[in-house]
């Protein structure tokens, strides 16, 4: 069963407005929540996270939201560049589950001049 | 600081056979933890290793194993091998009590 899922396969936006991603969870044990940016043929790579206890982290152009009643977190970008262009992956985890990542199914952005 | 590497990047194999792939952490970094990426499933946990115990799993066959070394280096094992076993396969590690993992880059095995 998906217990992360983000259901917009895709997203286009111009570059310089708002990129907004989102995920939901079903899971109520998760706790701590991670969004991850991944380009072909490389790993994913480390975006940003928020702890449950917290409703907003922000770092740079990357915010992310955590509404843990309707369980549901958005990332937004802004403003957008060209090398925002990638897949995103929301991740979230439980406390007693450390290591254990669950993945949501991506968001393919492509940011367009 | 030199990040997750994973060795062999590329890998073809022919069903049946075994294969074991390997993960060096970054230095100081105790977990290790395996994902499989494949189209369909998207990124699947496998397992994860802490001071070389088992700490978790997930929902795979008895075919993927794995261990991990008092230098917390971390290979996978995968005996008899399916089609369906061919994804990209992804090493994370992270520091003790940080969820925050970081990914090398994969290595991308094909059975045929």
């Amino acid at each position: 069963d998906q217990q992360v899922k983000q259901n917009s396969p895709s997203l286009s936006v111009q570059e310089g407005r708002i990129s907004i991603l989102n995920c939901d969870y079903t899971n109520s044990m998760f706790d701590y929540f991670l969004w991850y940016k991944k380009y072909p043929a490389e790993g994913p790579t480390f975006l940003i996270s928020i702890s449950s206890i917290k409703d907003k982290n922000e770092d740079g152009r990357f915010t992310v939201f955590l509404n843990k009643s309707a369980k549901h977190l958005s990332l937004h970008i802004v403003p957008s560049q060209p090398g925002d262009s990638a897949v995103y992956f929301c991740a979230a985890s439980e406390s007693d589950s450390w290591g254990k990542l669950q993945f949501g199914a991506g968001t393919q952005v492509v940011v367009t001049p | 600081k030199a990040g997750v590497t994973q060795t062999p990047r590329y890998l073809i194999k022919t069903r049946g056979q075994q294969v074991t792939l390997s993960c060096s952490p970054i230095s100081g970094h105790r977990s290790v933890s395996w994902y499989q990426q494949t189209p369909g499933q998207g990124l699947q946990f496998l397992f994860e290793y802490f001071s070389e115990t088992q700490r978790n799993k997930g929902n795979f066959p008895g075919r993927f194993s794995g261990r991990q070394f008092s230098n917390s280096r971390s290979e996978m094992n995968v005996s008899t091998l399916e089609l369906g076993d061919s994804a990209l396969y992804l090493c994370a590690s992270s520091p003790a009590g940080y969820n925050e993992q970081f990914f090398g880059p994969g290595t991308r095995l094909t059975v045929l």
